[in-house]
């Protein structure tokens, strides 16, 4: 049963434009979810995170946003980067602090 | 600061074989989890240790996974026998704390069983 899932396997977009990852919860006693940015052949890297008591987090060229009544986050990066190219995680804190994770989304930022 | 050390990075194996992997947390941080992550999937928590102590190994296929963490600082997660279907990534993370703080990954282990 996958509680975060992340339904696009991958994204294509034109440097400078604006990359948005989308990420929906079933579990409603998710309370903290984050975003974590992954190389080939390296670990996870936290990238930004948000708590369900707001809306928005921004920080620099990334934002993301939720929305609770649709259980439904996602994470903006303009302008993006080729360096931006990575494989990015949704995940999400419950109470008992387990962090459950989707499958991943891969970013292609394209020159 | 230095980050979570892992060892090795890549381990090949014979199924029914025994193998071991090593993780040095983040100086200080307490919390230290195991996940596994098989190709195409997000990372899944296999064992959360608090100190030496353990938090949740609620997904540990405890019959031929186990892991320590002695002295509150180091750990090892061992495999015996191994089975195909555990051919992963076997990442370890810290946390100063087990409260919604991020988790600092290492490179992870990848282990392929022959």
């Amino acid at each position: 049963d996958q509680q975060v899932k992340q339904n696009s396997p991958s994204l294509s977009v034109q440097e400078g434009r604006i990359s948005i990852l989308n990420c929906d919860y079933t579990n409603s006693m998710f309370d903290y979810f984050l975003w974590y940015k992954k190389y080939p052949a390296e670990g996870p890297t936290f990238l930004i995170s948000i708590s369900s008591i707001k809306d928005k987090n921004e920080d620099g060229r990334f934002t993301v946003f939720l929305n609770k009544s649709a259980k439904h986050l996602s994470l903006h990066i303009v302008p993006s980067q080729p360096g931006d190219s990575a494989v990015y995680f949704c995940a999400a804190f419950s109470s008992n602090y387990k962090l459950t994770f989707g499958k991943g989304t891969l970013l292609t930022v394209n020159p | 600061e230095a980050g979570v050390a892992q060892s090795p990075r890549y381990k090949i194996i014979e199924k029914r074989q025994s193998v071991a992997f090593w993780c040095n947390p983040i100086s200080g941080h307490a919390t230290l989890y195991w996940y596994q992550q098989i190709l195409g999937q997000g990372p899944k928590l296999l064992i959360q240790f608090q100190n030496n102590g353990v938090v949740d190994d609620s997904q540990l296929p405890k019959d031929r996974f186990s892991a320590e963490r002695l002295k509150g600082v180091d750990s090892t997660l061992k495999i015996q026998p191994a089975k195909l279907e555990d051919s992963a990534v076997y990442l370890c993370a810290s946390s100063s704390t087990a409260a919604r703080q991020p988790q600092h990954f290492g490179d992870g282990t990848r282990l392929s069983i022959l």
